[in-house]
């Protein structure tokens, strides 16, 4: 298993549908980040989970609802997003404490139709 | 307020030839900084860091980055471009010295010609 895994790769969703995305790492970390990569803007971090506990929400529309049942899984529920939504999810996690480093997951390309 | 600036999005440079992509940063506290290599279809993963020890930073694939407190930048670079090194570079600062609090440049896209 490589140490950050993010499912599915891709999805095309319909502004009306529901649909999740899922993260999982097998590095032992306790911190996981949500980040939305758009075409010609910096990363954008969404969401920080440091122990299971959201630590961070920076500024992110309700129709993106983050989960973290663990410190091994994330989830971004989706609903009702619009077509500027679409974009590169990328999932990330670290050992929480100094001079750490984010490990990234190859990320979800999301379409909205 | 922390922020970095990448000069130039595009880079183009020959295989064999230096490669330099250019990293400004803002931070009010002594920072920590990152440069992260993104290959087509895949995730961010880490080249090198500074973390206050040594300013010449050495990372994977032969890439190196100097450290410039009076220049307030993080410059990468490597003697000798190889085609595998075609990719989008991010450069990345924290303030605080964990990965909870990143803030990423806008990325610079490496073409590497024959």
């Amino acid at each position: 298993e490589t140490g950050v895994t993010q499912t599915p790769r891709h999805l095309v969703m319909g502004m009306t549908n529901k649909k999740s995305l899922k993260c999982e790492q097998h590095l032992g970390h306790n911190a996981m980040y949500w980040y939305k990569q758009s075409a010609k803007k910096p990363l954008e971090l969404m969401f920080v989970y440091n122990f299971k506990e959201q630590t961070e929400n920076n500024s992110v529309p309700s129709r993106f609802s983050p989960e973290c049942p663990n410190s091994s899984h994330l989830f971004l529920h989706l609903h009702t997003l619009q077509p500027e939504d679409s974009a590169l999810y990328l999932c990330a996690s670290s050992q929480a404490g100094q001079d750490t480093e984010a490990f990234f997951g190859q990320g979800t390309r999301l379409t909205v139709v | 307020a922390q922020s970095v600036t990448q000069l130039g999005s595009h880079v183009s440079v020959s295989e064999g030839a230096l490669v330099l992509l250019r990293c400004n940063y803002s931070s009010s506290v002594p920072p920590y900084l990152f440069w992260y290599v993104q290959y087509p279809n895949q995730g961010l993963q880490l080249l090198l860091k500074y973390t206050s020890a040594a300013t010449l930073v050495k990372g994977i694939n032969g890439f190196e980055a100097e450290f410039k407190k009076s220049e307030t930048s993080f410059h990468l670079t490597k003697p000798s471009a190889h085609m595998s090194d075609a990719a989008e570079y991010f450069c990345a600062v924290s303030d605080t010295g964990t990965a909870s609090k990143l803030t990423f440049g806008t990325g610079t896209r490496l073409q590497v010609t024959l």
